[in-house]
């Protein structure tokens, strides 16, 4: 079975711009949610998609946004990138309950 | 501030050494899950523990969830270089809004 995938893998910008991640949890699951992490902050929670919609969401500005498909795989959207957005960001997929989150690789955003 | 608090941060031993990583929250939760991180990767999960008191073992690795369900333990016993890496705890809890809490990490270096 194959693992969770993101792309793309890493990404540069500018300040100002806009990005869009994607991610194709594993084959079945449901959920899917995104976190970012930083040397500083470590890992913190963004929002959580099961089944095309919304369930969870962290304390994050609404700059940051996302969606899911109808397949499950998702997309995270970060508009007017500022310097401090540089982080690796993490989707992980699971089944749909509260349970085992399985992680992609992550996409390593820096902004220039 | 950070739910869960991973102490010690930083952890560098010789070879063959024992070792212990704390958990602790003030929050209670309804599971607790461990997980590894290399460079460049995503976490990959190690275990969930959801029963307070629940001791449950991989190998080396021994992992414990406090009776109250607010700590939990990660001990290996004679570590080796490939048990390098970024120990992470994430608990989830009904109350907290279900989705995944990570803390602050430890960072374990097993020196040849």
């Amino acid at each position: 079975k194959a693992g969770v995938t993101q792309t793309p893998r890493y990404l540069i910008k500018t300040r100002g711009q806009q990005v869009t991640l994607s991610c194709s949890p594993i084959s079945g699951h449901r959920s899917v949610s995104w976190y970012q992490q930083t040397p500083g902050q470590g890992l913190q929670f963004l929002f959580e998609y099961f089944s095309e919609t919304q369930r969870n969401k962290g304390n994050f500005p609404g700059r940051f946004s996302g969606r899911q498909f109808s397949n499950s795989r998702s997309e995270m959207n970060v508009s007017t990138l500022e310097l401090g957005d540089s982080a690796l960001y993490l989707c992980a997929s699971t089944t749909g309950g509260y349970n085992e989150q399985f992680f992609g690789p992550g996409t390593r955003l820096t902004v220039l | 501030t950070q739910l869960l608090e991973q102490s010690p941060q930083f952890l560098s031993i010789q070879e063959g050494e024992n070792l212990t990583v704390y958990c602790n929250s003030s929050s209670v939760f309804s599971s607790l899950q461990w997980y590894r991180q290399e460079p460049g990767e995503g976490p990959v999960l190690l275990v969930t523990v959801v029963t307070g008191g629940e001791v449950k073992k991989l190998k080396r690795l021994t992992f414990q969830f406090g009776d109250a369900r607010k700590d939990s333990s990660l001990h290996i016993t004679a570590a080796q270089p490939g048990d390098t890496g970024l120990y992470l705890c994430a608990g989830q809890s009904n109350i907290l809004g279900n989705q995944f809490y990570f803390g602050t990490g430890t960072s374990l270096t097993v020196i040849p």
